[in-house]
């Protein structure tokens, strides 16, 4: 298994400009979510999705869209760039995150945003 | 609002002490609370977890403590080898809305000294 995949690995955009992160992963993970991390700080919850079809809302969700047409994918799409987004992205999957047990949560390895 | 933090940002250790790293939390709900160690350029890896109904949780060369009382988790790393010199996160994993949540405190970076 490759776990939970992200491309790029790196990224330079210009204010205003559109871009999709990409995530995969192959483990038949039900519940998949995007962290954004900046310096000095841990990961904040942007959006998550607890199956395919169903996405919502994490703690810091403007500026960000997303969509889960397969359990596989979970694409995060920056509509309008800006330099408050440079970041590093993670993208995180786990088993179940509709049940009250916790699921351990597996990383992608991130990507590197910065908005000119 | 929730918020999880950490008393130290940074902690510096001789190779083969204990090092013992501290965090608080602030949500009476959260169900479980896990540490997470993250490596130069790659993603939080999972160390371990402790559920809400326990204090200890041992694992190989770690423990975690949990104080509901106080709220505040630690995390114990045994003989602490170059390896271990990371970011360590705690989180705490609360069921918000119908699905599960992670709250991220803000990393203590561990540096071992030879």
């Amino acid at each position: 298994n490759a776990g939970v995949t992200q491309t790029p690995k790196f990224q330079v955009l210009k204010t205003g400009q559109s871009m999709t992160l990409q995530c995969a992963q192959d483990m038949n993970h039900e519940y998949m979510s995007w962290y954004r991390q900046d310096p000095g700080m841990g990961l904040r919850l942007i959006h998550y999705s607890v199956g395919a079809g169903i996405t919502d809302q994490g703690e810091v969700p403007n500026g960000y869209n997303v969509s889960r047409s397969t359990t596989e994918d979970f694409p995060l799409r920056l509509l309008s760039a800006a330099p408050s987004q440079t970041s590093v992205y993670f993208c995180a999957s786990s088993y179940d995150g509709l049940t009250r047990s916790y699921n351990e949560q597996f990383f992608g390895p991130g990507t590197r945003l910065t908005v000119l | 609002g929730e918020s999880v933090g950490l008393h130290l940002p940074t902690l510096s250790v001789q190779e083969g002490d204990n090092s013992i790293i501290n965090c608080a939390y602030s949500n009476s709900a959260s169900d479980y609370f896990i540490w997470y160690k993250q490596e130069s350029g790659k993603g939080p890896q999972f160390i371990i977890d402790i559920r809400s109904n326990m204090d200890k949780r041992q694992g190989q060369r770690v423990t975690v403590l949990l104080n509901k009382t106080v709220k505040h988790l630690s995390l114990q790393i045994a003989a602490t080898q170059p390896g271990d010199s990371a970011v360590y996160f705690c989180a705490e994993n609360a069921f918000i809305g119908g699905a599960q949540k992670l709250v991220f405190g803000q990393g203590t970076r561990l540096t071992i000294n030879p």
